[in-house]
């Protein structure tokens, strides 16, 4: 398997601009979560899916956030408009709960680094 | 709420030395435990788990034994290599999925 796929791998963009990042995640992976990473607030759970549903979003930082997943192979994170502050790595995982209840395995994409001037 | 606590970063240690990394939690029920590890410019990793009280996860030399009458899952190493070097994440998991992840430990090992 390919694993999580995330693109772009790196954006800059300018104050104000619209950013989209994307997620593939693995095939038959009933749950997809964003992730955010910064050195100041560490690893933030911002949105997950369970079969393409949201189930909680109370971590996205504000209304410029917002989260799709029209299908069960692609999702969006989207900011608009950006800002300086949104600066960071954006981390999309993928799990599957074929194994039971217990022990869900996350498994990461490669990230997406985010810089907004 | 369920909850991590690791113990702060970051720890710089020699080759071969011994590593611990203390990871204490807060959880209603009976949690799994995992460790994830992030080595630089790339995503997070599951390193080992374990799903039940008792049991002991182990890979690449590193191993964590799930207390639950202390409500820990330490990580140990017996020879740290300098490509050990790495942030290592203590996480959760209560139900539906979700993990709930430490605050994360830098790991620096030197030659």
């Amino acid at each position: 398997d390919a694993g999580v796929i995330q693109s772009p791998r790196h954006e800059v963009t300018e104050m104000g601009q619209e950013v989209t990042l994307r997620c593939k995640p693995i095939s038959g992976h009933d749950y997809l979560f964003w992730y955010r990473q910064t050195m100041m607030r560490g690893l933030e759970l911002l949105i997950y899916f369970n079969n393409n549903v949201p189930i909680d979003d109370s971590g996205m930082p504000e209304d410029r956030f917002s989260a799709k997943m029209p299908n069960a192979s692609f999702s969006t994170l989207k900011i608009q408009p950006s800002e300086p502050r949104d600066s960071a790595v954006y981390f999309c995982a993928s799990s599957n709960t074929f194994s039971g209840p217990k022990g869900y395995t996350q498994y990461f994409g490669p990230g997406t680094r985010l810089t907004v001037l | 709420g369920d909850s991590v606590t690791q113990m702060e970063g970051p720890v710089t240690l020699s080759e071969e030395a011994f590593l611990t990394i203390n990871c204490t939690y807060t959880a209603t029920g009976y949690p799994s435990l995992f460790w994830y590890v992030q080595y630089p410019g790339e995503g997070l990793q599951l390193l080992l788990k374990a799903t039940k009280a008792d049991d002991k996860g182990s890979n690449k030399g590193f191993e964590a034994t799930y207390r639950k009458e202390t409500t820990s899952f330490h990580l140990e190493k017996g020879s740290v290599q300098v490509s050990d070097s790495a942030v290592y994440f203590c996480a959760l998991s209560n139900q539906g999925g979700k993990l709930i992840f430490g605050q994360g430990t830098e790991l620096s090992v030197k030659p």
